[in-house]
């Protein structure tokens, strides 16, 4: 059974960088997966797609700021140079599955 | 510019039927993975029903048999039926555009969502 694992909460200071894990279950390594934003009281955001190559594309007007990487059955959602606006809580998805969701605060 | 719009949500009574609407514009629907997602208050994202682009539906264990996933083509209009609404089915729903191959498929574009209750 495909499930997607994300750490509940995260929390990095402005200015500073931040990593965010998703890992696909046993068996599914080799999936890609989207991450997408959800900024609060509004609805999400695609943000992009990442590979199990660690290659992705990103969605329109999506900041440089936000890149992707993958390890094995890990895939990593970098923001650096963190801002007030990147509170967020963030999701991972690949069909019909979604991550649990990572809140993340900028302090 | 890819816009995705939903109505139809509304307060409806337990074991009511209600159907959302998602008009698209800057794409075609009949050409992608199209899904609908709810949230429920204060919880994550959950995928409820997905269409693809040669017509095969998908459904959520949590609404197999009571939702129905469809589009009219001439309309660029993806619709949600719902049916047997419970209170668990209370939740913001929305419309999501997918990118989609052979190796699986991953939402690229979000509507705004529309709220649905279900309460008595």
């Amino acid at each position: 059974q495909l499930v997607l694992t994300q750490s509940p909460s995260a929390s990095a200071s402005l200015g500073a960088s931040v990593k965010l894990t998703c890992t696909l279950s046993s068996g599914h390594s080799s999936y890609a997966i989207a991450w997408h934003q959800q900024q609060p009281e509004k609805g999400p955001r695609y943000l992009m797609k990442l590979n199990s190559d660690g290659s992705h594309s990103k969605g329109d007007g999506i900041p440089d700021r936000f890149s992707g990487s993958s390890s094995g059955a890990e895939r990593y959602l970098t923001i650096s140079s963190l801002q007030s606006e990147d509170e967020a809580d963030y999701y991972c998805q690949t069909r019909g599955v979604f991550g649990g969701g990572t809140k993340l605060t900028v302090l | 510019e890819v816009q995705l719009v939903e109505t139809g949500g509304g307060l409806i009574q337990p074991g009511g039927s209600l159907r959302l609407s998602c008009a698209a514009s800057g794409f075609t629907v009949s050409s992608n993975y199209m899904s609908w997602v709810r949230q429920a208050p204060g919880k994550g994202l959950e995928w409820v029903s997905v269409i693809y682009s040669g017509g095969s539906t998908y459904y959520a264990d949590s609404v197999k048999g009571r939702f129905t996933i469809s589009r009219d083509n001439s309309k660029n209009t993806l619709y949600l039926q719902m049916n047997s609404l419970r209170a668990e089915d209370t939740a913001v729903y929305y419309c999501a555009r997918g990118i989609g191959y052979s190796s699986g498929w991953w939402v690229d574009y979000w509507g705004q969502g529309t709220l649905v209750t279900v309460s008595s």
